[in-house]
């Protein structure tokens, strides 16, 4: 069966220090990956995307991920880290086998403290 | 502004009656979907729709009805059949079929007493 794992499901960082959320895949074949921020009581919002091309991939408020199709890994990362980061994080996987459903992991909480 | 927008915001309900939660979307999307949210858990897949008039099961559809007549509009209704409906209930739409790439409302937090 095709899964998502989150290797951790928190995360607590200092303000200002680096920051690296896991996510391994289960299959080798062709897919598109995702990374999506929830705040409390809201929606899901993408942070950045990886449907093909370089395998570094920048997103939104200082975020990046990287695709490693040999570990089935997309690792996301932030050099350093704000209060504001304090949020759930959502590794989302769409196997092209799949119509495009997307199968999410768990979620890592990442908690920043000052 | 284009956007999802879901209703309410906040549901409360008895045990056995059929509720129904709103989600229109005006970015002309033709995929539709329905998640479900449990605290430490991911999303899990209700149903979903690639085009007006069809749409399929996912994971989890037991106990839940969808109908999907206007490209804008994806209810959900939760039926009494659900044995454990109280959720976070999240709406979302794709511009495309095959990525994946979502959309999402803002959610429904319904609360079965």
């Amino acid at each position: 069966a095709q899964s998502v794992t989150q290797l951790d499901s928190q995360v607590p960082v200092f303000e200002e220090a680096p920051v690296e959320l896991r996510c391994n895949y289960s299959s080798s074949v062709s897919v598109y990956l995702f990374w999506y921020v929830q705040y409390p009581n809201q929606g899901l919002q993408l942070l950045l995307k990886y449907l093909s091309g370089s395998t570094l991939v920048k997103g939104i408020n200082g975020f990046e991920a990287e695709f490693n199709k040999s570990q089935t890994s997309f690792h996301l990362r932030k050099p350093s880290v704000h209060i504001s980061d304090t949020a759930e994080y959502f590794c989302a996987v769409t196997y092209n086998t799949n119509a495009g459903k997307s199968t999410f992991g768990d979620g890592t909480t990442l908690t920043v403290k000052p | 502004d284009g956007g999802i927008t879901q209703s309410p915001k906040y549901l409360f309900r008895k045990e056995g009656q059929n509720v129904t939660l709103s989600c229109e979307q005006n970015l002309n999307h033709d995929a539709m979907y329905w998640y479900r949210q449990d605290p430490g858990q991911g999303l899990r897949l209700i149903y979903y729709s690639q085009i007006v008039n069809d749409f399929q099961k996912g994971d989890i559809a037991e106990g839940y009805s969808v109908s999907r007549e206007k490209k804008e509009s994806f209810p959900l209704t939760v039926t009494s059949a659900q044995k454990n409906p109280t959720a976070f209930y999240l709406c979302a739409s794709s511009p495309t079929r095959n990525t994946g790439e979502l959309f999402f409302g803002e959610g429904s937090r319904l609360t079965v007493l």
